[in-house]
């Protein structure tokens, strides 16, 4: 099956910093998504986004699909933005199933 | 609208007893599916459903049940509770491929 990668698996910034995770996956895809988990466990989607580029408010993402990468950009972090951030795919021929990557876990200090 | 609800949010089962963890999508969703969190991991998908009656084995189904007898609720069963089995279990649903809403959870733990 598909295999998706996240970088990095963890992540420290003090408020105000900037990030950018990655999610490289090994397979041409129908579906992109990314996902934040609140420290309360409650998955939340932050974008669908199969390819192109997609902003809302400070967190954008972009994936370019041919070199089979996706990139989730957070601007002037703040402490709720802590938790895991999760991509999932769908390849081509999965019949709708998602395979999600093992997350980055962000810790936003104050 | 409450989205994606399930019940119980919490459970602590022996080894061997049985139960039965309920989905419930008020957005007249026609996909709905059941994961497994362990740590350390993303999700993982259990079984899923692309409509009523229908149900499909997704990467773990080994253990569980499912069925989606109405198009709202899709039920996941575990028969006889094995260890391996605690997790933090996920259900989502989706109008069509491709936006997935997930509901709050459920914690399983299993003696």
């Amino acid at each position: 099956g598909i295999q998706v990668e996240q970088s990095p698996p963890d992540l420290i910034l003090q408020e105000g910093a900037n990030s950018t995770l990655r999610c490289n996956f090994s397979d041409s895809v129908n579906n992109l998504q990314w996902f934040h988990q609140n420290p309360w466990g409650q998955l939340i989607n932050l974008f669908y986004i199969p390819s192109g580029t997609k902003q809302n408010g400070r967190l954008s993402a972009t994936t370019v699909a041919t070199e089979r990468y996706s990139l989730l950009y957070i601007s002037s972090s703040q402490t709720t933005d802590s938790g895991v951030y999760f991509c999932a795919v769908e390849d081509g021929g999965s019949n709708y199933k998602l395979t999600f990557g093992k997350g980055t876990l962000l810790t936003v200090n104050p | 609208n409450a989205g994606v609800t399930q019940t119980p949010k919490f459970r602590v089962l022996k080894t061997g007893q049985s139960m039965t963890l309920l989905c419930a999508q008020d957005m007249n969703h026609e996909y709905m599916y059941w994961y497994r969190q362990d740590p350390g991991m993303g999700l993982r998908l259990i079984h899923y459903s692309v409509g009523e009656g229908t149900t499909a084995k997704g990467e773990v189904p080994d253990g569980y049940n499912v069925s989606r007898l109405k198009k709202q609720n899709f039920l996941l069963g575990l028969e006889s509770a094995a260890p391996s089995q605690t997790s933090v279990y996920f259900c989502a649903s989706s109008l069509t491929s491709n936006i997935q809403y997930f509901g709050a959870g459920t914690r399983l733990s299993v003696l």
